[in-house]
């Protein structure tokens, strides 16, 4: 069974930093492209960043998160994190971590981790 | 680039049937067979419902169907049952920056 749990949410001050983790489990996760998306209080998804599968060398961003968050896997603690720097009120969302099928489309989904990002 | 646009609530009666539309551009919907649509209740993750257009993930009921026209695709609930309450996004593939767009969201009501 495919298993992605979140981890390092909280709440922290404008312009701080945080780092939030995914544990995968139930498949080969170095084999899997991975992304992030978030969900602000009562709001919509929105797609936050992609990391490709094995070398994790192709990395895209949403132009709202570029240049604050970084995204990067371990694929030997079939781990995936996201880096998250100069924190804004606007960052405040559930974080979910999301699987890529491996055809364009999220299959499976983390059970989120919230972020509040206020003073 | 900006949301899929879908209606923000449908509402119908147990064993009635509706639509969900998810209206895109030509740099997204138009461009890809490659929509998916997720269930999500209330405080959950969302749930994949359908993927590349009209494919059904093992365990989704076959009372979810899904097809697109254009810029366009939508996701059609039968047999309305009060489990189907709950709010339903579409997401297209858009070519890689940004790599997913969403639709803004549809509150489903069984009433």
């Amino acid at each position: 069974e495919v298993q992605l749990v979140e981890s390092g949410g909280g709440l922290v001050q404008p312009g701080g930093s945080l780092r939030l983790s995914c544990a995968a489990s139930g498949f080969t996760f170095s084999s899997y492209e991975m992304n992030w998306v978030r969900q602000a209080p009562g709001k919509g998804l929105e797609w936050v960043s992609y990391i490709s599968s094995r070398s994790g060398s192709t990395i895209y961003y949403a132009d709202s998160v570029k240049g604050r968050l970084t995204i990067s896997r371990d694929n030997a603690k079939n781990s995936l994190y996201l880096q998250m720097d100069s924190l804004r009120a606007e960052d405040t969302a559930v974080y979910y971590c999301a699987r890529d099928n491996g055809n364009y489309q999220i299959d499976y989904w983390g059970q989120g981790t919230l972020v509040t990002v206020s003073s | 680039q900006s949301a899929l646009t879908q209606p923000a609530s449908v509402s119908e009666s147990p064993g009635q049937s509706i639509t969900i539309s998810c209206t895109g551009t030509t740099s997204d919907v138009g461009s890809y067979n490659l929509v998916s649509w997720y269930q999500q209740h209330p405080g959950k993750a969302p749930k994949l419902m359908i993927y590349e257009v009209t494919k059904r993930p093992s365990g989704v009921s076959n009372r979810f169907s899904g097809s697109k026209s254009g810029n366009t695709a939508s996701l059609k609930i039968s047999g309305l049952q009060a489990e189907d309450e709950a709010d339903y996004y579409c997401c297209s593939y858009a070519g890689g920056r940004p790599r997913y767009v969403f639709g803004t969201g549809t509150k489903v009501t069984v009433l």
